[in-house]
This record gives C-alpha cells, sequence and structure tokens, in this order.
C-alpha cells in the first residue's frame, strides 16, 4: 500500500522568508502526485500536480515543487511567505493504474504559521 | 461555474443514529469521491463512485455506505453512529476517473456525534 509522510506537522515562517514543506512517499513505481491546501472551514484546493511531465512543477500563489525519484520525495516551496499563505497544506498521491480510480492517499498535514 | 456543494454543512446527532449526507458535483463531473477527516486518522479515503457505480473503496466498516445518481449527485450514509464518527466528510469530484485528473473538493460536512 502507498503512504506519504509530511516531515514536520508545524512550521513557523517569518513573513518574506522561504517557505519549505517536506513530503515523501513510499512506492515503488513514481506516483502521481499533488498537494493541496486547506483554510480554515474549507476544503481542499489543488496547489499542484506532478503527473510524469517535468519534474518541476509551478503552481498557484507562487509555489513550486520538485519531483525526485531519487529521494522518493516532492516538497513545497515558496520563495517569500505571505501572510495569506496561513494554512494547512496535504501532499497527497494517486495510483498511476487506472483500476485506482481517483483514490487518494495523504500526508498527515503540515499546519503553516506565517509571523509579520 | 459552480463548485461542489455538500449539505448539511453541519449536522449533530446521536450514537446509535443514522446520517445520510449529500454532494452536488461540478456540473459535467462523473465521479464523485469521499474522504473522512479526523485530527487523529487525517484524511482518509472512505469510496469513489463513477457513472453510479462504485469504484473504490476505503477500509471503513460496513455502515459506511454510499451511492451515486444518474445526474452524478452522490450521497453517503453511516448507520449505527459511533462517536468515533465524528468528523469532517469531503467530497470530491472530477471529470473522469484516472489518478492524474484534478479533483475540486467541497467544503464538507461536519459532523458531531453526541
Amino acid at each position: 500500500a502507498q503512504s506519504v509522510t509530511q516531515l514536520g506537522s508545524h512550521v513557523s515562517v517569518s513573513e518574506g522568508a522561504l517557505v519549505l514543506l517536506r513530503c515523501n512517499y513510499s512506492s515503488s513505481v513514481p506516483p502521481y502526485l499533488f498537494w493541496y491546501v486547506q483554510y480554515p472551514n474549507q476544503g481542499l484546493q489543488l496547489l499542484l500536480k506532478y503527473t510524469s511531465a517535468a519534474t518541476l512543477v509551478k503552481g498557484i500563489n507562487g509555489f513550486e515543487a520538485e519531483f525526485k525519484k531519487s529521494e522518493t520525495s516532492f516538497h513545497l516551496t515558496k520563495p517569500s511567505a505571505h501572510m495569506s499563505d496561513a494554512a494547512e497544506y496535504f501532499c497527497a498521491v494517486s495510483d498511476i493504474v487506472k483500476a485506482a480510480g481517483n483514490k487518494l492517499t495523504f500526508g498527515g498535514g503540515t499546519r503553516v504559521l506565517v509571523k509579520p | 461555474k459552480a463548485g461542489v456543494t455538500q449539505t448539511p454543512r453541519y449536522l449533530i446527532k446521536t450514537r446509535g443514529q443514522q446520517v445520510t449526507l449529500s454532494c452536488s458535483p461540478i456540473s459535467g463531473h462523473r465521479s464523485v469521491s469521499w474522504y473522512q477527516q479526523t485530527p487523529g486518522q487525517g484524511l482518509q479515503f472512505l469510496f469513489e463512485y463513477f457513472s453510479e457505480t462504485q469504484r473504490n473503496k476505503g477500509n471503513f466498516p460496513g455502515r459506511f455506505s454510499g451511492r451515486q445518481f444518474s445526474n452524478s449527485r452522490s450521497e453517503m450514509n453511516v448507520s449505527t453512529l459511533e462517536l468515533g464518527d465524528s468528523a469532517l466528510y469531503l467530497c470530491a469530484s472530477s471529470l473522469i476517473a484516472g489518478g492524474d485528473n484534478e479533483q475540486f473538493f467541497g467544503p464538507g460536512t461536519r459532523l458531531t456525534v453526541l
């Protein structure tokens, strides 16, 4: 079974500083990879996804992530944090086998606090 | 285009009761998935429906069931509620079924079991 590990359940950054959220997956075959963001009392919003095209993926709101097969990682970064980035971030994987459908397996989430 | 809507947004039930949650996907989307979100277990996949057929099911007891109608709207039902069923239930829709498809999530239904 696939699993996703997000290092750090809470991250605190200063406004303007680099945001780095770590995600590692365990799968013998690289899966599809996603980053979602969840604001309080809301559902999940897709930030970006990796589907075996370019290894550096750019998403919305200035976020990007790099797929590294050798490290089984898909870390999320943003060069300069903004107060509006305070939210919970989830890394997720989906099997490339079509029969698996749309099932997402999520990491535990990382809550980001942005300090002024 | 309207997003995914879920009703009701909040629900309070007592142990032993049953509950039905509803999800209306984005117009034209045929795949609907359900997830349970709790502080302890995080986000867990419940099931996925595509063209009125259950395609996948997560590791949940049989008390959790769902269905999808011909207009792609979906409902999930939880019978004999337990305290541990208190959670945010999220519905997600996508155009088709396939692991690389973007899924659009609704705001969720927060269920509290007393």
